[in-house]
């Protein structure tokens, strides 16, 4: 069975903070994709990334695959309250999804 | 425009009953795909189709869940009979091109007691 562990499953910071949150698998994707998700909503694509080191500047939001397209990382600078939610990352291989990081940025 | 849209947002059906959840993806879509999430687990991928054809069933977990898209818009899943393990969040999403469900809907929690 493919899977895509993240990690951490939780994390609850102070706003200003930065923090990194990894998808790893031990499969290759084609491509991964980040989203987050809010309670009551479906999850809102974040970014696609395709090519082995790969890295996607979304504001504060930055996004690397890794050189053999195994695993990926979401890193948040300035962290906000805004910023608060489930970020899931998937792979394209069988569409499946990550085991997500609930993140609470408080104020 | 309208995003993906799903219908109903809550059911709460006995176990053994039927129930049909609708999807309606963003027009001009011709990928639609379904997903479930059971609580605590993440979400898993169930079929997708590209126009009216199915073109990956494999995640679809038995012979009781049938989806259909007839005519390439709009889709439905019916669950029949309902068992207690059925019990999630069913989420619907839609792409213009084939590779990665772009936009969700909101989700159908389906509860079975």
């Amino acid at each position: 069975t493919q899977l895509l562990e993240q990690s951490p499953q939780f994390l609850s910071i102070q706003e200003g903070e930065n923090l990194t949150v990894y998808c790893n698998s031990s499969s290759v994707f084609s491509s991964l994709q980040w989203y987050r998700q809010e309670p009551g909503e479906g999850p809102v694509l974040l970014v696609t990334v395709v090519t082995g080191g790969e890295v996607k500047k979304l504001k504060r939001l930055t996004f690397q695959f890794g050189d053999a397209r195994k695993d990926s990382s979401l890193h948040i600078t300035a962290a906000q309250p805004g910023d608060t939610g489930l970020y899931l990352c998937a792979g394209t291989y069988k569409y499946i999804f990550g085991t997500g990081t609930r993140l609470k940025v408080l104020a | 425009e309208a995003g993906v849209t799903q219908f109903p947002s809550h059911s709460v059906i006995e176990k053994g009953q039927t129930v049909t959840l609708r999807c309606d993806p963003i027009s001009g879509h011709d990928n639609l795909y379904w997903y479930r999430r059971v609580m605590g687990k993440e979400i898993k991928f169930l079929l997708h189709f590209v126009k009216e054809s199915k073109q990956d069933e494999s995640g679809m977990p038995n012979n009781r869940f049938l989806a259909e898209r007839t005519g390439g818009t709009y889709s439905t899943l019916k669950v029949q009979p309902a068992e207690l393990e059925d019990s999630g969040v069913y989420f619907c999403a839609s792409s213009q091109i084939q590779g990665a469900p772009a936009f969700f809907g909101q989700g159908t929690r389906l509860t079975v007691v």
